[in-house]
Parts: C-alpha cells; structure tokens; sequence
C-alpha cells in the first residue's frame, strides 16, 4: 500500500508564505486532500481536488501539485493558522486510504 | 448545518468488543459515502473503514485483521463500527467522516467530534 511523507514540523512568520508538502506514489492517480486539526478537535478540510476550496475556508488556502509531490500553501500567515495539517489520498493500488503523518505548523 | 456525532466510546477491558455510532443530520445521509477514521493518542490520522451510499462496497484497513465491522442505516441516518477482540493499539478517538467517493475527489468533507475509546485492564 502507499505512504505518504510529511515534514514534521515547519514553522513560519506572521504574515508570511508557508508551503507544507506531502510525498506519494497515490499523487501520480489521486488529488491529495488537507486537513487542519487544531488542539483537540477534529480535523478540518482544507482543500480538496484540484485546488478547491469548500465554503468558508479562507483563500488564503490553497493547493498544488507535481508528480509525487502535493503542497499546501498558506499565504500569509495568521496566527490562527498554528494547528496540525495533514495530507490524505487514496491509495493507487487498492481499496483503501492513507493519511501523511502529519506536520505541525508553527507561526512565529 | 452538517453535523456528525459519534457516540458509544467507553473504556473496554482487552479482547472485549464495542459499538460505535455515528448520528447524521443536515445532510442527504443516504447519498453520501462513509468512513471511520482513528487517532490514537499524541498520533496522526488513521483510516479504519468506508462503507458506500447504498452499503453496497465496504473497505477496512488491513492492520484491523477483519476484528471490524462497519454498517449503516440509511432510514434512521446512522453510521455503526462494531470493533471485536479489542486490544490497546485500538486505544483512539473515532471520528466519522462523511465522503472519500469521487465526486468530492476523495476527501472527507465533514466530520464528527469524535469519541474515545480507551482499551486497558
């Protein structure tokens, strides 16, 4: 099955660009999607697709990808956006889905 | 407003079994795919189980060795996970998770708070 490799942690400064990037095999077939989970809540979706966004998240948020490579880029940090982010796929060879080990983001 | 909530987490001696529910509400529950995802403690997300609109395709991970079963009830808009021969790897918050079909190219578009499972003697 596939796997998917996240930086542990990254860290950024208020205001700036972050981008948060997640290795996999699945890329080649499968969009990956992000999720936000901050302290003790369930996770969010960030992004989804091709770039796309659901209702109410910020635009600040978006998405990219190349080969084995998916990116999620949060362009100007706020302060809020400290949480852990982590990528999803389905799996290319089978039934199933598969989750990035996630990164926690630090803004300075 | 969407909203998931899983009930049914308790604490559970090892080898003992559980029932998990999830309860649907603002959404057309019965066209949407559904899934339980797991996080154990201080851990990263962890998918179990997906199970389709109808109930007709149903997934698991294979680290579960078939201890899992996961169903629905389209008419009373209800997701269940019935967890067997439990052990403390199984020690998690389960989140129910509504997608992870194609239309939404495979995401997990809501989810519900959660609820613990705590597997200890």
């Amino acid at each position: 099955s596939s796997e998917l490799t996240q930086d542990p942690a990254v860290s950024v400064a208020l205001g700036q660009t972050v981008r948060i990037t997640c290795q996999g095999d699945s890329f080649r077939t499968y969009y990956a999607s992000w999720y936000q989970q901050k302290s003790g809540r369930a996770p969010v979706l960030l992004i989804y697709g091709k770039n796309k966004r659901p209702s109410g998240i910020p635009d600040r948020f978006s998405g990219s990808s190349s080969g084995q490579t998916a990116s999620l880029i949060i362009t100007g940090a706020q302060a809020e956006d400290e949480a852990d982010y982590y990528c999803s796929s389905r799996d290319s060879s089978s039934n199933r889905w598969v989750f990035g080990g996630g990164t926690k983001l630090t803004v300075l | 407003e969407v909203q998931l909530v899983e009930s049914g987490g308790a604490l559970v001696q090892p080898g003992g079994s559980l029932r998990l529910s999830c309860a649907a509400s603002g959404l057309t529950f019965s066209s949407y795919s559904m899934n339980w995802v797991r996080q154990a403690p201080g851990r990263g997300l962890e998918w179990v189980s997906y199970i389709s609109s109808s109930g007709g395709a149903i997934y698991y991970a294979d680290s579960l060795k078939g201890r899992f079963t996961i169903s629905r009830d389209n008419a009373k808009n209800s997701l269940y996970l019935q967890m067997n021969s439990l052990s403390a790897e199984d020690t998690a918050v389960y989140y129910c998770a509504s997608g992870g079909n194609s239309g939404r190219d495979y995401a997990f578009d809501f989810w519900g708070p959660g609820t613990m499972v705590t597997v200890s003697s």
